[in-house]
């Protein structure tokens, strides 16, 4: 099993959806969790940390459960400038983290 | 510019020609990280340096590729006899003690 499973996508949402990622660890010990956006031929950059209460940045929720071994992120009124490819961070133990495969988001005038 | 810079960033090269990549972290980030992105890939975990020392290596980095952070400030990656499938983006990110991660924008190497 991969340390980091994310559906590659992509996923083709009108604009104004409402739409939703999920991404498995298989590492229990694994201590955080982040989403990070990459677009085209860019370097990946944060979006948001993911906590265990769960927590919001305007239209983007992030949600971790532990027991299930899995982080997700929901996108509310999604915009076109949401186009990109969402990757799935887990840092293992305090040295590295690693990434998921990413899935890739087009959002559709 | 504060962040991190990474040199060259793009990089195209003869199949068997050794090429040398620089990476310069965030200044008061004492870890830096190597990765490597392929096409439709997630970075892949390739080394990371905590101040000078090396860490750990992925069993990605075969005896081809070396990574060096001498004085803990800047690092380099070299591959030599490089071959068509390391073509790749290399991408370096640094952290204080595994927080903070920031990343370059990467050197896009393509072997011909």
């Amino acid at each position: 099993r991969k340390e980091v499973e994310q559906d590659p996508g992509p996923f083709n949402v009108p604009e104004g959806a409402t739409v939703a990622f999920n991404c498995t660890y298989s590492n229990s010990a694994s201590q955080s969790f982040f989403w990070y956006r990459q677009d085209c031929r860019k370097e990946p950059k944060l979006l948001m940390s993911v906590y265990s209460s769960g927590n919001e940045d305007g239209r983007f929720t992030a949600q971790l459960n532990r027991a299930s071994q899995y982080i997700s992120l929901l996108i509310r009124d999604s915009k076109l400038s949401d186009s990109a490819t969402y990757l799935c961070v887990v840092n293992i133990r305090d040295d590295k983290i690693i990434f998921g495969k990413g899935t890739r988001l087009h959002i559709l005038p | 510019d504060t962040g991190v810079s990474q040199d060259p960033r793009h990089k195209i090269t003869k199949r068997g020609q050794n090429v040398t990549f620089r990476c310069d972290p965030i200044s008061e980030h004492n870890r830096l990280y190597w990765y490597r992105q392929t096409l439709g890939q997630g970075p892949e975990f390739l080394t990371y340096f905590q101040n000078e020392a090396q860490l750990e290596k992925s069993r990605l980095l075969s005896d081809r590729f070396s990574a060096e952070r001498p004085k803990g400030s800047f690092s380099t990656l070299e591959i030599q006899r490089t071959e068509q499938g390391d073509s790749a983006m290399y991408l370096c990110a640094s952290s204080v003690q595994g927080y903070g991660y920031t990343f370059g924008s990467g050197t896009r190497l393509t072997v011909v």
